[in-house]
């Protein structure tokens, strides 16, 4: 399973951007690169993916770097609801349609 | 905006007993999963399921678990005889599927779980 890299906490401060790192350097020309996070005591939400190009929606924006091997999702206004954990995860194109998980990044907003 | 619901939310249940938990995933979703969280841990894929049939599941989902789609709506997890280390926050998942030959492309839609707790 291609493996994506994310520290293991951040802190942010409420209404500043936040940008949270990945690096997935194994990742293969057909992997697609989602993010999702996890709210206190609720199940995964989807916020991005994108294959090559940057990408955004009114959750957050995705920068994908040129070779790929790393991205960084963009929170452009942090809000105390942002306070999560944000998991990057590459979607192999033949690995069927799980979702594996790492331990991802917990990102905490001080008001 | 549809969403994926699942109930109960806690599902307390003794050690042998057997236990359901249902979800009701998006309507015009074909793809449906179950993954579950133990307590300060990751996220585990469970089973996928497709067109009535698991297209896939992991080394957790033996044969004590069993899903199954008894209606049009519908997607329930079983476990058979339920153990101490079946505790867990469980999630059902529902998707679109694959377009254009690849599952990259489409994202996954959660519940907010059922917390199952084994006495």
């Amino acid at each position: 399973d291609a493996k994506t890299t994310q520290p293991n906490s951040m802190e942010s401060n409420e209404e500043e951007p936040v940008h949270l790192p990945c690096n997935h350097s194994t990742i293969s020309g057909t992997d697609y690169i989602h993010w999702y996070r996890q709210l206190p005591s609720q199940g995964p939400e989807y916020v991005i993916h994108g294959l090559t190009s940057n990408v955004n929606n009114r959750m957050a924006s995705l920068a994908i770097a040129e070779d790929r091997k790393s991205s960084t999702l963009i929170l452009h206004r942090a809000t105390l609801r942002d306070a999560a954990v944000y998991y990057c995860i590459l979607r192999e194109y033949n690995q069927g349609g799980k979702l594996i998980f790492g331990q991802g990044t917990e990102l905490s907003v001080k008001p | 905006e549809p969403e994926v619901t699942q109930t109960p939310s806690h599902q307390v249940t003794q050690m042998g007993q057997e236990v359901i938990l249902r979800c009701v995933p998006i309507s015009n979703h074909l793809y449906f999963y179950w993954y579950r969280q133990i307590l300060g841990q990751k996220v585990e894929f469970l089973v996928s399921f497709y067109n009535n049939e698991i297209s896939e599941k992991s080394e957790i989902f033996d044969d004590q678990f069993s899903v199954e789609r008894p209606d049009g709506s519908n997607f329930t997890l079983k476990i058979r005889s339920t153990k101490l280390e079946d505790s867990a926050m469980y999630f059902c998942a529902s998707s679109r599927g694959p377009t254009g030959g690849t599952y990259g492309n489409q994202p996954q839609h959660f519940g907010d779980g059922t917390r199952l707790s084994i006495l």
